[in-house]
């Protein structure tokens, strides 16, 4: 039982290339989350997902994209990427009200570390 | 101004201190409130959760829910060098789907 896995861990670009985080849970979750970590910051929601076939914008979407094709799945796009995306990028899963005891609790995956030179 | 404050910290005891950790928050409508704990490059995972105001003891943590003042409060009892990590409180009203996070406290327990 893996939980939630991110691929990859880490990840150097070039400003402009583009790239795709991948995010999988294998918990049966419905919600499906982004998070940003940066110093000082705390975590920030970038985008999320309440089911197959829908996404929508957090605290700091821009610059960044992304789908839901299976439930199991959530990708994170940078279609451009700049220096200020230098961050660790956290995916995050959790039950919905509909699926038992809801308490929000989120199920974080261990992180990718991406820097943008 | 932000959500959620929380003080970054570092903050360093000996082992055995007793540990305050504490966030404020400005929006009234939060209801579900958490503690979650995430050691150097890991994911952060749930050490605590509560629903409106009061108390709730689990072991050596206990959390405490003032909404007439906006604070929250995790205790560390006995704390053990393991017990260094970040520490992230964390908050949700009635209907939203995701957390609000503060910036967390940076725990460090000297042996």
């Amino acid at each position: 039982n893996a939980g939630v896995t991110q691929t990859p861990k880490f990840r150097v670009l070039k400003t402009g290339q583009s790239m795709t985080l991948l995010c999988a849970q294998d918990m049966n979750h419905e919600y499906m989350y982004w998070y940003r970590q940066d110093p000082g910051m705390g975590l920030r929601l970038i985008h999320y997902s309440v089911g197959e076939g829908t996404t929508a914008k957090g605290e700091v979407p821009d610059g960044y994209n992304v789908s839901r094709l299976k439930k199991q799945n959530f990708l994170l796009g940078l279609e451009s990427a700049a220096p200020s995306q230098t961050s660790v990028y956290f995916c995050a899963s959790s039950y919905s009200p509909g699926q038992g005891v809801y308490t929000g609790e989120l199920f974080f995956g261990e992180g990718s570390r991406l820097t943008v030179l | 101004q932000k959500e959620v404050e929380q003080d970054p910290g570092p903050l360093s005891v000996p082992e055995g201190a007793i540990v305050s950790l504490n966030c404020t928050y400005s929006n009234s409508a939060f209801q579900y409130f958490m503690w979650y704990r995430q050691y150097s490059r890991k994911g952060p995972e749930l050490l605590m959760y509560t629903y409106s105001s009061g108390n709730k003891e689990d072991g050596r943590f206990t959390a405490q829910v003032d909404k007439s003042s906006k604070y929250i409060s995790l205790f560390i009892r006995d704390s053990q060098p393991s017990d260094s990590a970040t520490y992230l409180c964390a908050m949700r009203g009635t209907g939203r789907r995701a957390l609000t996070f503060g910036s967390g406290t940076r725990l460090q327990v000297q042996p």
